[in-house]
């Protein structure tokens, strides 16, 4: 098990370009979902996806991010036309689905640091 | 709704010192409770869990008792570590749903002196 891996682990980008992250979930896990996470505070829930259907986004997703998850193993992250506001740390967990539909515990990754110049 | 309230950071404390980092939190219903500890420049590492009211929750020294009477989650460590400096996030997963949103608080920095 290697845990869950993220790519790249961190982006400069100047305002306007279009940016993707990628996340590599433990491989049995079904679930994966995706945090943002600014300076000082705690993570907050973007979205979630079971295998490859994109089941819950937050309001924090706004129409110019957009994550697929094609074959139900990896996911990208897409940000286009960048702000500086997008600047935070990307993290992204996996977790297992139990009997009866709850999930086992998140295992993060090592975040993506996005800076928008 | 859901939240989670921490304790602010930071917190500076010499080797072997008590350590108690409060957390409380609101739920619909009944969440599961985690803390998790973030190093300089790397994600969130679980670090204790506990799915149910009474459960302790307890990982390298570190311990923590879900209670539903208080709506509390407060970690506590006998004798902290310069190792254990490192920010901890008290959370919780949302029992309303069957994906386990999780909610954060906004992470305790601890210093630990030599």
């Amino acid at each position: 098990d290697t845990g869950v891996s993220q790519n790249p682990r961190h982006k400069i980008t100047k305002r306007g370009q279009n940016v993707t992250f990628r996340c590599d979930p433990i491989s049995e896990h079904n679930r994966l979902y995706w945090y943002r996470q600014t300076l000082g505070q705690g993570p907050e829930f973007l979205t979630y996806f079971q295998n490859e259907a994109q089941l819950e986004k937050s309001r924090l997703l706004s129409d110019r991010f957009s994550a697929e998850r094609p074959k139900g193993s990896f996911s990208t992250l897409e940000i286009q036309r960048t702000e500086q506001g997008d600047s935070a740390m990307y993290l992204c967990a996996s977790s297992l689905a139990l009997a009866g539909g709850q999930s086992d515990t998140q295992y993060f990754g090592p975040g993506t640091r996005l800076t928008v110049l | 709704g859901n939240s989670v309230t921490q304790m602010e950071g930071p917190v500076t404390l010499s080797e072997e010192a008590f350590l108690t980092i409060n957390c409380t939190y609101t739920a619909t219903g009944y969440p599961s409770l985690f803390w998790y500890v973030q190093y300089p420049g790397e994600g969130l590492q679980l670090l204790l869990k506990a799915t149910k009211a009474d459960d302790k929750g307890s990982n390298k020294g570190f311990e923590a008792t879900y209670r539903k009477e208080t709506t509390s989650f407060h970690l506590e460590k006998g004798s902290v570590q310069v190792s254990d400096s490192a920010v901890y996030f008290c959370a919780l997963s949302d029992p309303g749903n069957n994906f386990n949103k999780f909610y954060f608080g906004s992470g305790t920095k601890l210093n630990v002196k030599p």
